[in-house]
């Protein structure tokens, strides 16, 4: 299947842990991102990259470090994590699907649950 | 601070009716303004999307309604179904897309028999 998947698809954790989110695209697409899905829904992008360059960073506590290993991969570390980080954490990746337009299309999400 | 805002936040509508749901913007720079659907426990889904050169676009059920003097755009759902009950983002960006999507607080959509 063609698609944006991530890795686990769920995370339950102690505070204070260190874990890490996987995701991988295989649509060929050149840029991914990571959203945070808040518990009233909202979503916020985190970062953005671009053919493993970093191109959008929001403000997000450093405890948050993303990596992308290749184009097709972008995985999230979050170190000492906190009651706060409990979300739903979404992988994205996007095209330009027409002139001058980019679509991104979602994964599935990673729900996290920090104890 | 919001930049889009959305509304209503929840809907409730019969089968076979119109479902409208509302987005207001205030960066003028905003020109890509996409719609997703979400259902619980999958990630968002784009559903249509229009840019500010026309003023609406319909693709099957779905049509959205572009003002740009008045910064407001809207999805229309006509014959809504109960397999559309799910939750509707508006988003915006500037660049066509390129940069970064900008969501609204989200619009959970239920259609009754």
């Amino acid at each position: 299947d063609t698609a944006v998947s991530q890795t686990p698809k769920y995370l339950v954790t102690q505070m204070g842990n260190d874990k890490s989110i996987k995701c991988e695209q295989n649509l060929g697409h050149d840029t991914m991102y990571w959203y945070k899905q808040d518990s009233k829904k909202f979503l916020k992008i985190m970062f953005s990259y671009n053919n493993k360059e970093l191109i959008i960073n929001e403000t997000v506590p450093n405890r948050f470090s993303p990596k992308s290993p290749d184009k097709a991969h972008l995985n999230l570390h979050i170190n000492s994590l906190e009651l706060g980080d409990s979300a739903v954490y979404f992988c994205a990746s996007s095209r330009p699907t027409g002139p001058r337009v980019r679509t991104q299309y979602f994964g599935p999400g990673t729900r996290l649950l920090v104890l | 601070q919001q930049q889009v805002k959305q509304s209503p936040q929840s809907l409730i509508v019969q089968k076979g009716g119109i479902s409208i749901i509302n987005c207001a913007y205030e960066n003028t720079a905003f020109d890509y303004f996409p719609w997703y659907q979400q259902f619980p426990g999958k990630g968002p889904a784009l559903l249509i999307a229009i840019r500010p050169d026309v003023s609406e676009k319909k693709e099957g059920r779905f049509t959205i309604s572009f003002n740009k003097s008045a910064k407001q755009f809207s999805l229309h759902i006509m014959d809504s179904q109960p397999g559309d009950s799910a939750t509707y983002f508006c988003a915006a960006s500037s660049n066509f897309g390129n940069e970064k999507l900008t969501f609204g607080t989200g619009t959970r959509l239920t259609i009754i028999p």
